[in-house]
């Protein structure tokens, strides 16, 4: 196990609702990552928080945001959802930016009718 | 190379058989190749990191593979078991450390 969790482990959304997942790092990791991995595509990196402030975002709007907190763990909050955020959100931890070693999360399985 | 590819999409062998499963990469400022083993409803487990060319690792059966001047990476395993049955991913790594997926190659091993 690579000791990073995250809660919950399904979650079913009506479209326009709001959402928030939980991931817990490992302890000492100051940086965590958040992916989405639509059905039958490789995840895709949503943005990366490092000490607290974002450190870096791929191509997703404003309407997914984060928190990263001092006890090693962060939220992802996705607004007004649509349909085709359906998917499996994963978390990964590491001590720094740029660190060879990640360590994810089993992931969270986030269903919108 | 734009993206990250992996091929084939799935593979499927009988127990004893060797295989091997190829990913490509932008060669251009490449900073590091992952490649992550994948059980359904677990997380993502590394394998190997490699970020120089001509780089060779090891791991009990499965070994893989960089070349960084033509971008792409091979993943072998030795005598597969059904317990290899998988996704395997893997991922360029940029130096902010976001990590570029493709799409994976699921390996089924049957008894």
């Amino acid at each position: 196990e690579t000791g990073v969790t995250q809660s919950p482990t399904h979650l079913i959304k009506t479209r326009g609702q709001q959402v928030t997942l939980r991931c817990s790092s490992q302890s000492g990791h100051n940086t965590v990552s958040w992916y989405q991995q639509a059905l039958g595509q490789g995840p895709q990196f949503i943005f990366q928080y490092y000490r607290e402030e974002e450190n870096g975002r791929g191509n997703f709007p404003p309407r997914f945001s984060g928190l990263q907190f001092p006890n090693y763990s962060s939220e992802l909050n996705v607004n007004a959802l649509e349909l085709d955020d359906s998917a499996l959100y994963l978390c990964a931890s590491s001590l720094v930016p740029g660190s060879y070693e990640q360590y994810f999360g089993p992931g969270t399985r986030l269903t919108v009718t | 190379i734009l993206n990250v590819e992996q091929s084939p999409q799935s593979l499927h062998v009988q127990e004893g058989d060797s295989t091997n499963f190829t990913c490509s990469f932008p060669s251009s400022n490449f900073y590091a190749l992952h490649w992550y083993r994948w059980e359904t409803a677990k997380s993502p487990e590394a394998l190997f990191v490699m970020t120089l060319n001509g780089d060779e690792k090891k791991k009990g059966r499965i070994s893989a593979t960089l070349n960084t001047k033509e971008g792409y990476s091979y993943l072998y395993i030795k005598g597969s078991q059904p317990e290899d049955s998988a996704t395997y991913l893997c991922a360029s790594g940029g130096s902010q450390g976001n990590l570029i997926f493709g799409k994976g190659t699921k390996l089924s091993v049957k008894p």
